[in-house]
């Protein structure tokens, strides 16, 4: 079966400082892999996905930019963080080749606050 | 272009009362429909599908939902509320590409009354 990992599950980070984030998949190969923030008492927004190894599409202007090195690998990242950063972040993924009808399966999340 | 409405921001009922969150889509195709379900500082969990076969769902923890492509609606029901049940609820819309995009509501919480 498919499992579905991030780290850490909370982090406290000061204004200015980077970030990273990684989300891994397990028990599939070339999966379609997403990255979701949701801010507090608000719905989900998608930042990136990725289809394959280094194929990222970024859906809004920010201050984070992904990154797919290996194959079930999905990393968020920020060089200097801005307290509207904070947030629940969320990894997903769906398999590759589905077409959609599957839908999303999403990780833990990470529970971001930048002071 | 895709787009999901979710009626009420917020719903409340009591325990062993029927549950029904609403939810609106818009597509220019034939549309992909989903319920998920979040707890409290966790990820989401698929309630259930539509992907263009039965169009009364049923999914899990007793939910389902029924499509009804006249209404263009896809809501959630319950018979009975469980306690348990208390959490954050998102529709969801997508059809078929490749990369699998999803667009969701902006969320329905659940709230049970004992």
């Amino acid at each position: 079966s498919q499992t579905i990992h991030q780290w850490p599950a909370t982090l406290v980070q000061p204004v200015g400082s980077p970030l990273s984030l990684e989300c891994t998949v397990e028990g599939t190969s070339n999966p379609n892999l997403y990255w979701y923030r949701q801010a507090a008492g608000r719905g989900l927004q998608l930042l990136f996905y990725s289809v394959g190894i280094g194929q990222i599409s970024s859906e809004v202007p920010q201050n984070l930019s992904a990154s797919r090195p290996q194959d079930r690998q999905f990393i968020l990242s920020s060089k200097k963080l801005l307290l509207s950063d904070s947030g629940f972040y969320l990894c997903a993924w769906s398999p590759e080749g589905a077409g959609g009808n599957l839908g999303q399966f999403f990780g833990p999340g990470t529970r971001l606050t930048v002071l | 272009a895709q787009s999901v409405t979710q009626l009420g921001s917020h719903v409340s009922v009591s325990e062993g009362a029927l549950v029904l969150l609403r939810c609106n889509y818009s597509s220019s195709v034939p549309p992909y429909l989903f319920w998920y379900v979040q707890y409290p500082n966790q990820g989401l969990q698929l309630l259930l599908k539509y992907t263009s076969a039965a169009t009364l769902v049923k999914g899990i923890n007793g939910f389902e939902a029924e499509f009804k492509k006249s209404e263009t609606s896809f809501h959630l029901t319950k018979p009975s509320a469980h306690m348990s049940d208390a959490a954050e609820y998102f529709c969801a819309v997508s059809s078929y590409s490749s990369a699998s995009k999803i667009i969701f509501g902006s969320g329905t919480r659940l709230s049970i009354r004992p």
